[in-house]
């Protein structure tokens, strides 16, 4: 099974462009998540969708970030326009929500490494 | 607003040792607490979970879980190169209708041959 899937790998941006992050969940996962990953302050959660609909969309990030879900195989995340502070790698997760009361795993594609220059 | 505490921050030692990875959170009502591995230039990944209290074995790893004083470990056996990555721990609040996640900072552990 193809896990998830991020593109691309590296993204270089000047200060003040508009950047598109690309994501495509494990097939059959109902929610879909995205992260911001550095080293100061670890992993935040800047989105969260569950079957399409936008449940979660990251409080202090709401104003230069915005995650879509067009499908439920694909979802993107623009950033504008984008910041030096924004330099960090953005993770994509997935989960199956199977039913249930417990929280379930969280399937990560390998990230977009952005540089903000 | 839970808080995740890991330590220590990290850690060096040699292959065979077993490795104790430690874990603080703040809301005694917190659902389940998961246990996930990174490697450099990977996403993070999941080894294993645990909801109640006690323990739980998976092969070469045991996580310990006492709600009373918020507090998880996870235990590796017989640690292998391979093992070497950042650990994250991370806990999902008690709400089923919401699964916002917390992690920590992590540990990162290398394992010398």
């Amino acid at each position: 099974d193809a896990g998830v899937t991020q593109t691309p790998r590296h993204e270089v941006a000047e200060k003040g462009q508009t950047i598109i992050l690309k994501c495509e969940p494990v097939s059959g996962h109902n929610d879909l998540f995205w992260y911001r990953q550095t080293k100061i302050q670890g992993l935040e959660l800047l989105s969260y969708f569950r079957s399409k609909s936008l449940m979660e969309d990251g409080g202090a990030f709401k104003d230069r970030f915005k995650a879509e879900m067009l499908n439920s195989s694909f979802s993107t995340l623009k950033i504008q326009p984008t910041e030096p502070k924004d330099s960090a790698v953005y993770l994509c997760a997935s989960s199956p929500r199977l039913g249930g009361p417990s929280a379930e795993t969280l399937y990560f594609g390998s990230g977009t490494r952005l540089t903000v220059l | 607003q839970e808080k995740v505490q890991q330590s220590p921050e990290s850690l060096i030692v040699p292959e065979g040792a077993m490795v104790s990875l430690n874990c603080s959170f703040s809301d005694s009502a917190s659902q389940s607490i998961w246990w996930y591995q990174q490697h450099p230039g990977k996403g993070p990944k999941a080894l294993i979970s645990i909801f109640s209290n006690g323990n739980k074995k998976e092969g070469r790893l045991t996580v310990y879980l006492n709600r009373a004083s918020l507090h998880v470990s996870l235990h590796i056996k017989d640690s292998q190169p391979s093992d070497s990555a950042v650990y994250l721990c991370a806990v999902s609040p008690f709400n089923t209708g919401n699964y916002k996640y917390v992690f920590g900072a992590g540990t990162r552990l290398k394992v010398i041959a």
